[in-house]
């Protein structure tokens, strides 16, 4: 079984602090996708890598492929209490044309001001 | 316009039960997905039709039916309905052709099973 391992799962700051989501994986992905999700709501992609070492900016967030595109992180800056939500990563394989996604546990990031 | 929309938003029923819930995107997409999402927000595929032809089949008890008329639509199922099945279902869909296509997801439906 293909895993995304994310880490952390919970994560409570104050607003104005940086942080850190991780997402490991013993597989290469072809491509790996961040999402956000809000409470009653589904999944928003937030950004998709697809390079080794590729860097990407969102404002804020900067997410970033592995070298050997199985790991990623997505790194917040000055966190306001608007980034609070569930964070998932989501890896595809290149030898799958079915589009799967193996999602990570996620992350909820809860931002107090 | 809504991209991917579910009905219901809402379900509640009791064990042993039958239910059907329903998918329907407006993007013009030719793949379609099932999720669950259980209680620690764990979100798992569960189905995947191409072009009304099933792609993807993962374990899934064949209580479970997922059925596609066509590209646009998708509906999910599920026949004596148990505890366990209570979570968050979601439909999606994307462009097929091509890695890396975004997946655009449903708002969700929210199943409880008494």
């Amino acid at each position: 079984t293909q895993l995304l391992e994310q880490s952390p799962q919970f994560l409570s700051i104050q607003e104005g602090e940086n942080l850190t989501v991780y997402c490991n994986s013993s597989s290469v992905f072809s491509s790996l996708q961040w999402y956000r999700q809000e409470p009653g709501e589904g999944p928003v992609l937030l950004v998709t890598v697809v390079t080794g070492g590729e860097v990407k900016k969102l404002k804020r967030l900067t997410f970033q492929f592995g070298d050997a595109r199985k790991d990623s992180s997505l790194h917040i800056t000055a966190a306001q209490p608007g980034d609070t939500g569930l964070y998932l990563c989501a890896g595809e394989h290149g030898s799958s044309n079915t589009g799967k996604l193996i999602f990570g546990q996620g992350t909820t990031l809860q931002v107090k001001p | 316009d809504t991209a991917v929309s579910q009905t219901p938003k809402y379900l509640v029923t009791q064990m042993g039960n039958d239910k059907s819930i329903k998918c329907e995107q407006n993007l013009g997409h030719d793949t379609m997905y099932w999720y669950k999402q259980d209680s620690k927000k764990f979100l798992k595929i569960m189905f995947s039709y191409n072009n009304k032809e099933l792609i993807i089949n993962e374990t899934v008890p064949n209580r479970f039916s997922p059925k596609s008329p066509d590209k646009a639509h998708l509906n999910l199922h599920i026949n004596s309905l148990e505890l366990g099945d209570s979570a968050v279902y979601f439909c999606a869909s994307r462009r097929l052709a091509g890695s890396s296509e975004t997946q655009y997801f449903g708002p969700g439906t929210r199943l409880l099973v008494l």
